[in-house]
């Protein structure tokens, strides 16, 4: 599985917008960017997902770069319960379920 | 629905004792997965089942650790005998194999189980 390169930590203010950014230079073209997050004591959670097109969903945004060699996780507004550590993972979509999860972004949101 | 359970939640034991966790996945998920997050990292799939048959295994210290799924639901995970360095949280996932038939194997996590070994 391509490998994915996420800053070690950001910082935001409340109620501010968040970008998160992944790097994929070595991303196939039939990898899914997935997108999870896990907070304090939990297990990882699901935020959202994506293969070419900008996706939207309840929680956050994907942007996905045309070239598809990085991607963005926005948080429209930030909240103190969104501080997590949030991992960007490639999966083919053809060889199993595997989650190769690198060290991710820790996200601290400043009240 | 209910989420994934996992128990204990917490787990003390020395060096060379035996210890088991148990999982129960979300009904009529057949995929089970495994995973150890050890602190400051990402978690690292251990072992993954699909129904009651191992599809992937390729990570799991077979020396000491076990895992099986009787039955295609429940799922445990024994370690035997533990090492100082298997000190982590154990991660119990399951998923569909598709959902809304998009192939996105969203996988569901439980609020795993954190083992100290001294």
């Amino acid at each position: 599985d391509a490998k994915t390169t996420q800053p070690n930590s950001m910082e935001s203010n409340e109620e501010e917008p968040v970008h998160l950014p992944c790097n994929h230079s070595t991303i196939s073209g039939t990898d899914y960017i997935h997108w999870y997050r896990q907070l304090p004591s939990q297990g990882p959670e699901y935020v959202i997902h994506g293969l070419t097109s900008n996706v939207n969903n309840r929680m956050a945004s994907l942007a996905i770069a045309e070239d598809r060699k990085s991607s963005t996780l926005i948080l429209h507004r930030a909240t103190l319960r969104d501080a997590a550590v949030y991992y960007c993972i490639l999966r083919a979509p053809y060889t199993g379920n595997q989650f190769y999860f690198g060290t991710g972004t820790s996200l601290t949101v400043i009240p | 629905e209910a989420g994934v359970a996992q128990s204990p939640r917490y787990k003390i034991i020395e060096k060379r004792q035996s210890v088991a966790f148990w999982c129960n996945p979300i009904s009529g998920h057949a995929t089970l997965y495994w995973y150890q997050q050890i602190l400051g990292q990402g978690p690292k799939l251990l072992i993954q089942f699909q129904n009651n048959g191992v599809v992937d295994d390729s990570q799991l210290p077979k020396d000491r650790f076990s895992a099986e799924r009787l039955k295609g639901v429940d799922s445990t995970l024994k370690i035997q005998p533990a090492k100082l360095e298997d000190s982590a949280v154990y991660l119990c996932a399951s998923s569909h194999k598709r959902e809304s038939g998009l192939r996105t194997d969203t996988q569901y996590f439980g609020p795993g189980t954190r083992l100290t070994v001294l």
